[in-house]
């Protein structure tokens, strides 16, 4: 596509429940982050894929939270038992190559409310 | 681990102004900066990268600069227009591959 694509853009849910937020990267880009942001912060970086595999998911808060990339293009984020802190934007960024060379760019959100 | 800290946090101007955004990181070993900007409500758009063997990038009115041995970038905004008024984040890879953002600086440009 022409631009990371982000699905839904607006999600609200009660606590406990499950949720899950979609990335479809642009075509061709083999690395892939979520972030997430807080009102008035900036970006904290969650997990990053090259390919399929997490290559870091250092920034992952907790077990309730995963993400995966079977494919190699379309990613899901995954939150189990949500709690009201989780609320957030979660962004998905994609890069064209490995290294640190590429720009990274960033789809428009998902925003989750937990209430 | 690499911090990056922008000051000031919000900046308010006149139209047509000139101004200068700082972004300051702790890591030295810097890869990449970018910087982006973020309107409300809205995902964040790509301004300038400059890559590690850069010490800047020129994009219209913007100018980003890098120096390493500082640990400090700038944006350079010339002839500042409403349309400018936005969040600026600035952003260094920790590593080759993780971005870590500052917090940005709100700028408003009044007409």
């Amino acid at each position: 596509g022409a631009g990371v694509s982000q699905t839904p853009s607006n999600k609200v849910t009660e606590k406990g429940k499950y949720v899950e937020l979609r990335c479809d990267p642009i075509s061709g880009h083999t690395a892939l982050y979520w972030y997430r942001q807080s009102l008035g912060q900036g970006p904290e970086f969650l997990i990053y894929f090259q390919g399929t595999g997490a290559a870091d998911d250092s920034g992952l808060p907790n077990d309730r939270f995963f993400a995966v990339r079977p494919e190699g293009s379309v990613s899901t984020l995954k939150i189990q038992r949500t709690e009201r802190g989780d609320s957030a934007v979660y962004l998905c960024a994609s890069r064209h190559r490995d290294g640190n060379t590429g720009e990274l760019f960033f789809g428009e959100g998902s925003r989750l409310t937990v209430l | 681990k690499q911090e990056v800290t922008q000051i000031p946090a919000a900046l308010s101007v006149p139209e047509g102004e000139n101004l200068v955004l700082n972004c300051s990181f702790t890591d030295s070993a810097i890869y990449n900066l970018q910087w982006f900007r973020q309107d409300p409500g809205k995902g964040l758009t790509s301004l300038l990268l400059i890559q590690s063997s850069q010490r800047e990038q020129t994009s219209g009115r913007l100018n980003a600069s890098l120096d390493k041995s500082s640990g400090r970038s700038t944006l350079y905004i010339a002839a500042s227009q409403p349309g400018d008024s936005a969040t600026y984040l600035c952003a260094g890879y920790q590593g080759a591959q993780k971005l870590v953002f500052g917090q940005g600086t709100r700028l408003t440009i009044n007409p």
